[in-house]
């Protein structure tokens, strides 16, 4: 079946870095875009990225733009955010989540992750 | 950057009654508007998108309407298992933007 899996989360202290991972299955990774999406601990969703199915076009919230970079690796099946100059405000669980149509943009998002948190303290 | 703003952000209704949850965008959005449920230590799941389009697999109790800056969704006869916290998000413009969330709690 359709599924997202992340991994890479942990804690780390500001200023530092983590690199995110998404393992995508059950269906053609590289047809699709892919988005970040966090939550940080009792508050509501954020977007954070998106990258295109093909990764020639990418976007991002002004709050992590500059210190994020979102990637794909479609021979790996696997999408990435590298996250630089961690804030404690980046404190969230982060999802990975695909758009529901074949080389599709600006669209929901119809299958998310189970996420992996992201803890910024010193 | 589209604001979205969802209303209540609690609503205490009694299981077989309906609930309706309202979302507001800070411009037009068009029929591009998703609402996702989120249960406790889960992912969101996608309801609706297009405004009114149910997701694969969801039941018809649930309904989204509207278009250009008003939407709402309608759960027709609340189960057990739709206590949960509704998000609305926008997908028309970049930055997408989600709502602040309408927690639906049991009366």
């Amino acid at each position: 079946q359709v599924q997202l899996v992340e991994s890479g989360g942990g804690v780390v202290q500001p200023g530092g870095s983590l690199r995110l991972s998404c393992a995508a299955s059950g269906f053609t990774f590289s047809s699709y875009g892919m988005h970040w999406v966090r939550q940080a601990p009792g508050k509501g969703l954020e977007w954070v990225a998106f990258i295109r199915y093909d990764g020639s076009n990418k976007y991002y919230a002004d709050s992590v733009k500059g210190r994020f970079t979102i990637s794909r690796d479609n021979s790996k099946n696997t999408l990435y955010l590298q996250m630089n100059s961690l804030r404690a405000e980046d404190t969230a669980v982060y999802y990975c989540a695909k758009v529901p149509g074949v080389y599709g943009d600006n669209d929901a998002f119809d299958i998310w992750g189970q996420g992996t948190m992201v803890t910024v303290s010193s | 950057e589209i604001v979205m703003t969802q209303s209540p952000a609690t609503l205490s209704v009694s299981p077989g009654e309906r609930a309706t949850l309202s979302c507001r965008a800070s411009q037009s959005v068009s029929s591009n508007l998703a609402w996702y449920q989120q249960k406790p230590g889960q992912a969101p799941r996608l309801l609706i998108y297009g405004a009114s389009t149910r997701a694969t697999g969801i039941p018809a109790r649930f309904s989204g309407s509207g278009s250009g800056t008003e939407f709402t969704l309608t759960i027709s006869s609340l189960q057990s298992e739709d206590f949960a916290v509704y998000y609305c998000q926008q997908y028309n413009n970049w930055p997408q933007t989600f709502g602040q969330g309408t927690k639906l709690e049991i009366k």
